[in-house]
């Protein structure tokens, strides 16, 4: 079993949609969630982090965190074609700062 | 506020040879991270480092690589002899105060490395 899970996609979502992306952790004693974007050929970059269970929302973003079922998930509202990427779920078990990321899930936004 | 700088972008080489990459996190970070990204997979981390000592290098294969910080501010990381599995992207990335599970990590532009 993987630390962290990911559907790798494709997933592609009609614009104005709403895209959802999900994501398993094994161990139960995570405390820290990320999620990031990578668009082809560039580096990751930091979207949401999430650390406490329920929602989070920032801006057409929402993450939401339960540490019951091992899942965390994002949500795009009205995704647009920028979103257009692969995110990746990342996952602190520990205070030492060692992020175990996900495969990653191919997001394709169609105009 | 400049990013965290890598060099070189790309870089191929044959296999037994070796290759370094640099690393210049952003000003005042005191922890910086290595990790390798093999292509269809996230990153996996290396090493990571807080000012000059190493916090974790459990994932760092130590026969063929290496990697320091020696004045607590930029790093090298090291492959030698090269394989044609370490083809990757190596990605640098560094967060400001001592790891707490909660700081951002800001990414580097990576080193595109191929082994051939």
């Amino acid at each position: 079993q993987k630390e962290v899970e990911q559907n790798s996609g494709p997933l592609s979502v009609p614009e104005g949609a709403i895209a959802s992306l999900n994501c398993t952790y094994s161990d139960r004693g995570s405390q820290s969630f990320f999620w990031y974007r990578q668009y082809s050929g560039k580096s990751p970059e930091l979207i949401m982090s999430i650390y406490s269970n329920g929602d989070k929302e920032d801006g057409r973003f929402t993450a939401q965190l339960n540490k019951a079922s091992q899942y965390v998930s994002l949500l795009i509202r009205d995704s647009q074609p920028s979103d257009s990427a692969t995110y990746l779920c990342a996952v602190n078990r520990n205070q030492g700062g060692k992020l175990i990321f996900g495969q990653g899930t191919e997001l394709s936004v169609k105009p | 506020e400049a990013g965290v700088a890598q060099s070189p972008r790309y870089k191929i080489i044959e296999k037994r040879q070796s290759v370094a990459f640099w690393c210049n996190p952003i000003s005042g970070h005191a922890t910086l991270y290595w990790y390798q990204q093999i292509l269809g997979q996230g990153p996996k981390l290396l090493i990571q480092f807080q000012n000059n000592g190493v916090v974790d290098d459990s994932q760092l294969p130590k026969d063929r690589f290496s990697a320091e910080r020696l004045k607590g501010v930029d790093s090298t990381l090291k492959i030698q002899p090269a394989k044609l599995e370490d083809s990757a992207v190596y990605l640098c990335a560094s967060s400001l105060g001592p790891s707490t599970g909660q700081e951002t990590q800001y990414f580097g532009p990576g080193t595109r490395l191929l082994v051939l």
